[in-house]
Order: structure tokens, then sequence, then C-alpha cells
């Protein structure tokens, strides 16, 4: 089983829907992190979370710790949110000693 | 703001030949951390360096190798290459360390490695 499990791994909407991505750890962390990968490569940060909720325009992100769950909202969703999401959590005990781990990503397509 | 570039953005090499790949990272980042992006694996973290000093490293073997520059300039190296290191290999920088309150990194493009 993997450390970092994301779900769904493919997920098609509609313009307009609100979406969510899961990201479900199996060990304790210091920090969750998602980005975002656009066709191309192209990765950008999102948000790191290491407790409750983070809100960036459209984008909602929210982690619980004590269920080792976190989740990444998108309303009112447009085409240009498709891209790759991929969840990745920081382990370790802290300082240079932390291992990244990351989720295999799920691919949202958001048709007009 | 510059961003991060990477150079080269494409490369092909075959089996056995080494390769070296740069980044250069925000003007003011001083943190710069390598990961590999495969159809298999995902993403994975290779190691991360500041202030000339290796900080960490993923779990690869000892044929990938980096250093950094004063200048905060990073280059990571792969010898002896293989057909599994084909991959997209990104760098990110950041101001500050990972691990801490305020580490957002800020990716390049990716160099794409194909290995014949």
């Amino acid at each position: 089983k993997n450390e970092v499990e994301q779900s769904p791994q493919n997920l098609t909407a509609q313009e307009g829907e609100f979406i969510t991505i899961n990201c479900s750890y199996s060990v304790g962390i210091s920090a969750l992190h998602w980005l975002q990968q656009h066709p191309g490569g192209g990765i950008v940060s999102l948000f790191m979370l290491s407790s409750g909720k983070k809100k960036h325009g459209r984008l909602i992100a929210t982690i619980n710790i004590q269920e080792k769950h976190s989740s990444l909202h998108i309303t009112a969703s447009h085409p240009r949110d498709s891209a790759v999401y991929i969840c990745a959590v920081r382990s370790g005990s802290g300082g240079s000693n932390y291992k990244l781990t990351f989720g295999k990503g799920t691919l949202l397509t958001v048709n007009p | 703001k510059a961003g991060v570039t990477q150079t080269p953005r494409y490369l092909i090499k075959t089996r056995g030949q080494q390769v070296t790949l740069s980044c250069s990272p925000i003007s003011g980042h001083r943190s710069v951390s390598w990961y590999q992006q495969t159809p298999g694996q995902g993403l994975q973290f290779l190691f991360e360096y500041f202030s000339e000093t290796q900080r960490n490293k993923g779990n690869f073997p000892g044929r990938f190798s980096g250093r950094q520059f004063s200048n905060s300039r990073s280059e990571m190296n792969v010898s002896t290459l293989e057909l599994g290191d084909s991959a997209l290999y990104l760098c990110a920088s950041s101001r500050y360390p990972q691990g801490g309150w305020e580490d957002t990194q800020y990716f390049g493009p990716g160099t794409r490695l194909t290995v014949l």
C-alpha cells in the first residue's frame, strides 16, 4: 500500500461544477503540499498545510490530521483548471531529516 | 523576476553515458531541490541543496549526485545511465530550506532525459 493515496485517479467535470480531490496518507506528517501540473510538465505549488484550511481564489484545501486526510476543492471549475493535481506529504523528525512522498496524481479534465 | 530555469530542456543519451543537468533558481533563493518524474513511479525526491551543502537526499543510488555553487545555481549528474533513468527531471527553488514555516517551492520547466 502506498503511503499516499489519491482519489479519484481521473475526474471529468463540466464547467462550473464543484470539484473535490482527496488525499489519504498513512504516516505522521509535518506538512502536506498540493501541486498542480499542466500538460507539458510545469508544476505550481498551490498550498502547504499543516492544519486546518487554506483558501486561494477558487481553490480551498483542508486537512484533518487525526484522520490523515486532506481534500482539495475547486469551486466554479473552469477548463483552465484541467491539470494533474498531486498531493505530497513531508514526514520525519524535523529540520533536514525529512522524507517527501508523493501521490500518483489526479487527472482533472473540465469540459466547457 | 525571472523564474527557475533549467538547461537543457531535452536530452538524449545512450546507456552507460553520463549527463549533467543545470538549474538556476530564482534570484534570492538559496534552496534548490531536484525531483525525478516517471510514468511508473510518479514524482520522487532526489536531493535538496542549501547554501552549497546537500541537506537531504532521497532513496536513489550513488549514480545520482549533485552540487550547488556559491550563486545558488545547482547541477545534478547521473553517471552510467540506465534505460530506467529516462524521466523528467525537475528542480525547484525556495527562499528558505524545506521544512520551515515558509518553503513555497517554485518549479522549473524540467529537463526531459531519454536514455536509449
